[in-house]
């Protein structure tokens, strides 16, 4: 059992480029989640879907766009990259019902030069 | 702004020793608390979910209060090892929506 699996592990950019980050679980779950991890500043919301066809924004949606393709994958892009999105990217998610835990996956390290 | 607060930021404990940190939130809206473990190098790994005032929770040496009338839950870990060497995150589910609010974590270092 997968559950949630991101890919790539690590890229590097040129400022301008653009990427897709993509996630996929196998947990049958509802809700998918973005964030990024910076030193000091903990993890923070980037967009979420809680269930498919639906997507929000978070705290710091600015210079990216989702996609929840199916159940199964939510995908992250970045349209024109920038040095400030140099970052730690984890997707995450979660099923209906009683608030479960949050799925993290492997995380997605990503240099913006 | 909801705001999730943990201390203290960071600990330096003795390989034996039992300790704490605090997560304090507003009770307002309150849904529930995580708990989180999150080793250098790798994923948020859940260790809690709590939900009802006075739950209390264990998963062998480690343990979790919750108030949600006074807004604070404590984790305990007793006699720390150098594998709970990790950063410590928790987050408030509050409201009907399903984000997280989540604290900047208490970084645990256990010396052998």
């Amino acid at each position: 059992n997968a559950g949630v699996t991101q890919t790539p592990k690590f890229q590097v950019l040129k400022t301008g480029q653009s990427m897709t980050l993509q996630c996929a679980q196998d947990m049958n779950h509802n809700s998918m989640y973005w964030y990024r991890q910076d030193p000091g500043m903990g993890l923070r919301l980037i967009y979420y879907s809680a269930s498919e066809g639906t997507t929000d924004k978070g705290e710091v949606p600015n210079g990216y766009n989702v996609s929840r393709l199916n159940k199964r994958e939510f995908s992250l892009r970045l349209e024109s990259a920038a040095p400030s999105q140099t970052s730690v990217y984890f997707c995450a998610s979660n099923g209906r019902g009683p608030p479960g835990p949050q799925h993290f996956g492997d995380g997605t390290r990503l240099s913006i030069l | 702004i909801l705001n999730v607060e943990q201390s203290p930021q960071s600990l330096h404990v003795q390989e034996g020793d039992s300790t704490n940190f605090t997560c304090s939130f507003p009770s307002s809206n309150f849904y529930a608390l995580h708990w989180y473990r999150w080793e250098t190098a790798k994923s948020p790994e859940a260790l809690f979910v709590m939900t009802l005032n006075g739950d209390e929770k264990k998963k062998g040496r480690i343990s979790a209060t919750l108030n949600t009338k006074e807004g604070y839950s404590y984790l305990y870990i007793k006699g720390s090892q150098p594998e709970d060497s990790a950063t410590y995150l928790c987050a408030l589910g509050a409201g009907n929506n399903r984000k997280l609010i989540w604290g900047l974590g208490t970084s645990l270092a256990v010396n052998p």
